[in-house]
C-alpha cells in the first residue's frame, strides 16, 4: 500500500483480555518494527521483524506480549490478560533493509484497558 | 551518556524567531541520523536526515558534529505550524532495529 496501516486505529478492551493490533508495511519493505507510546512520553521499542525472523524480541515488557509477522508482509502484536499498564499508542513502522533512509509511521492503534 | 539525548524543553519562541536544538549520542560508530517531527496525538515522521556534510532544507538545517557526537536542527523564521515535538535519531546497529529515537524536544511557536 502507499503508507503502514495499522488497525484498529482505537481499542477499548476490559482488564485481562487478550488483544491482538495489526500493521501492514509499506510494500516491498523487509524490515517492520513495533513501539509503544504512553501519553507525554517517547517511543519505547517492542520488537522488530527482518522478514519474518524477529531478531531482538528484548524490548518486549513481558511474556503477554508477542508478535509474529508472516508471508514478510502484514504482522500482528499480541497482548494476552491485556492490564491497564498496557494502555498506550501502539506504533508500527517499517522500511527498506536496515532503516539507512529512516521509518515510516502508521498512525498507530490507540489502546484503552479498563 | 545515554545512547541519545535530547532537552525536552519546552522551547516557546514567537513567531519569526530563530530555534536550534541540540541532541547527543554515544555510538561513535554511527553514521546516518535524523530528525523527525511528532504533532500531539500523531505518528512520527521524517523532517530530514543528516549526513556527513549536513543538509538545509528551505527553512530548516541540520548538521552533524561527529567529533563531539552532537546533531542540530536548527529552524529560521519560526513559523506557527512548526509547533511539535522533534525527536532526534540515530542508528546503533543491531538490536532495536537499527534507530534509536530520543525522548524528543517540544518546540511552542507563539503569535
Amino acid at each position: 500500500g502507499a503508507g503502514v496501516s495499522q488497525s484498529p486505529s482505537n481499542k477499548v478492551t476490559e482488564k485481562g483480555k487478550d488483544v491482538e493490533l495489526r500493521c501492514d508495511p509499506i510494500s516491498g519493505h523487509t524490515a517492520l518494527y513495533w513501539y509503544r507510546q504512553s501519553l507525554g512520553q517517547g517511543l519505547e521499542f517492542l520488537i522488530y521483524f527482518q522478514g519474518n525472523s524477529a531478531p531482538d524480541k528484548s524490548g518486549l515488557p513481558s511474556d503477554r506480549f508477542s508478535a509474529e509477522r508472516t508471508g514478510g508482509s502484514v504482522s500482528t502484536l499480541t497482548i494476552q490478560r491485556t492490564q491497564q499498564e498496557d494502555s498506550a499508542v501502539y506504533l508500527c513502522a517499517s522500511s527498506y533493509g536496515q532503516g539507512a533512509h529512516g521509518y515510516t509511521f502508521g498512525s498507530g492503534t490507540r489502546l484503552t484497558v479498563v | 551518556r545515554k545512547e541519545v539525548e535530547q532537552d525536552p524543553g519546552p522551547f516557546n519562541v514567537p513567531e519569526g524567531a530563530t530555534v536550534a536544538f541540540n541532541c547527543t549520542y554515544s555510538n561513535s560508530a554511527s553514521q546516518s541520523f535524523f530528525w523527525y517531527r511528532q504533532d500531539c496525538r500523531k505518528e512520527p515522521k521524517l523532517l530530514m536526515s543528516v549526513y556527513s556534510s549536513g543538509n538545509e532544507d528551505g527553512r530548516f538545517t541540520a548538521q552533524l558534529n561527529r567529533a563531539s557526537q552532537y546533531i542540530s536542527l536548527l529552524i529560521r523564521d519560526s513559523k506557527l505550524s512548526d509547533s511539535a515535538t522533534y525527536l532526534c535519531v540515530v542508528p546503533v546497529g543491531g538490536s532495536q532495529g537499527n534507530l534509536i529515537f530520543g525522548k524528543g524536544t517540544k518546540l511552542s511557536v507563539k503569535p
